[in-house]
């Protein structure tokens, strides 16, 4: 059984560059998260898809960041114009119930 | 909207002792679920244990077990016969029905076991 899988899991990036992040969610589950992590504190969430559709998008998702899902299948999250406040572990999860399996994350460094 | 407090930002104990984590959550939810997960240092999150809220039963996973308080909004996680494996950041996150399922994650509680 494959889990969830990311890449890359390291980018390092200076600032105003664009950053593409993928996952790869557990075959066949039709929901996908993404989550933002920084340094010693929870999960926050940014954005969810329901198969393809993207149905939820956290406030914390300016419009700098934009999340596809193309066919329902992996996921790219995109952050254009890159900020030092950027930086920070990207966690992507899926699931087909209830409970979500989380991925490795993508650690982003902007300098 | 839902919160989610974890009061103790770091625990330690004994290998082989018992440790209790604490959370606290509010929520409008009526259905909702709960988890803990663990977070090694430099390695990716790990479902500890599951509840729902609608089963009054205390969720169990071998030597992990909750006390699942609904009306105080009490969900607390302890760890019997503590390993050296079970150091770890523990986020506790409830789970909206109506929120698509999205978690909503504590500051978390590190936990270190000394041998």
């Amino acid at each position: 059984d494959t889990g969830v899988s990311q890449n890359p899991r390291h980018k390092i990036t200076k600032r105003g560059q664009n950053v593409t992040f993928r996952c790869d969610p557990i075959s066949e589950h039709n929901r996908l998260y993404w989550y933002r992590q920084t340094l010693g504190q929870g999960p926050e969430f940014l954005t969810y898809f329901q198969n393809e559709a993207q149905l939820e998008k956290s406030r914390l998702l300016s419009d700098r960041f934009s999340a596809e899902r193309p066919k329902g299948s992996f996921s790219t999250l995109e952050i254009q114009r890159t900020e030092q406040g950027d930086s920070a572990m990207y966690l992507c999860a899926s699931s087909e119930g209830d409970t979500q399996y989380f991925g490795p994350g993508t650690r982003l460094t902007v300098l | 909207a839902q919160t989610v407090t974890q009061s103790q930002p770091e625990m330690s104990v004994q290998e082989a002792e018992t440790v209790t984590l604490s959370c606290t959550y509010d929520t409008s939810e009526s259905d909702y679920y709960l988890f803990w997960y663990k977070q090694p240092p430099s390695r990716q999150m790990i479902l500890v244990i599951r509840q729902e809220a609608y089963k009054q039963q205390n969720a169990t996973e071998n030597r992990f077990s909750v006390n699942f308080q609904k009306a105080a909004k009490s969900f607390s996680l302890k760890i019997s016969d503590s390993q050296l494996g079970d150091a770890a950041m523990y986020f506790c996150a409830p789970s909206g029905g109506t929120s698509y399922g999205k978690l909503t994650f504590g500051q978390g509680t590190i936990l270190t076991v000394h041998p």
